[in-house]
């Protein structure tokens, strides 16, 4: 398996502008996080998905943030319009969640998209 | 929600001597606790975890132990390696699907 596939790998952009980030996750994870990593906070969980369906988005920061999922095998994060204050590197990672929940949960990660909002 | 912290935040060591990190969580009801490493330019890739019935794993020169009563965990890296040096984080889990990660700790092996 290639892996957690994530593009694009750079982008720049100027304030105001729609970004689009795109994920492929490992065949045959149902999980898919999309987090956001800045050396004043860390590691932050956005939204994650379980089956193509969000079940919990309480970390988008704020309308400006919107994350689709339209099958198994690929999940979109926009920002629109762009802040500079959105510079970051996003992560996506995928998981296969069990049934029943024992509480485990390995996460693969991409190699992540390094945002710049100028 | 969990609160988890990481110490310290950076981490000098010679080749070949030892590396502790440390972690505490605020959630009496977390129940795995994995570490993952970040090597430049790359994802945090999981290293080792730990699950809340085991006190301690190990896997060759790493291992994790585990407080429950203290609310910590610690990941130990022996005899350390150039290839070692990179950022590390820590974190707990409520359940099966959110992971809080720690602050990282970013480790320099000097040759």
């Amino acid at each position: 398996d290639a892996g957690v596939i994530q593009s694009p790998r750079h982008e720049v952009t100027e304030m105001g502008q729609e970004v689009t980030l795109r994920c492929k996750p490992i065949s045959g994870h149902n999980s898919l996080f999309w987090y956001r990593q800045t050396m004043m906070r860390g590691l932050e969980l956005l939204i994650y998905f379980n089956n193509n369906v969000p079940i919990d988005d309480s970390g988008m920061p704020e309308d400006r943030f919107s994350a689709k999922m339209p099958n198994a095998s690929f999940s979109t994060l926009k920002i629109q319009p762009s802040e500079p204050r959105d510079s970051a590197v996003y992560f996506c990672a995928s998981s296969l969640e069990l049934t029943g929940g024992s509480g485990a949960n390995v996460l693969t990660f991409g190699a992540g998209s390094r945002l710049t909002v100028l | 929600g969990e609160n988890v912290e990481q110490h310290p935040s950076t981490l000098s060591v010679q080749e070949g001597d030892s590396a502790v990190i440390k972690c505490t969580y605020s959630d009496s009801a977390s129940n795995y606790f994995p570490w993952y490493k970040q090597e430049l330019g790359k994802g945090p890739q999981l290293i080792i975890d730990i699950r809340s019935n085991v006190g301690e794993k190990k896997d060759q020169r790493i291992a994790v132990t585990l407080n429950k009563t203290a609310k910590h965990f610690s990941l130990h890296i022996t005899e350390t390696q150039p290839e070692d040096s990179a950022v590390y984080f820590c974190a707990a889990s409520l359940g099966a699907n959110n992971l809080f990660f720690g602050t990282g700790t970013r480790l320099t092996v000097i040759p």
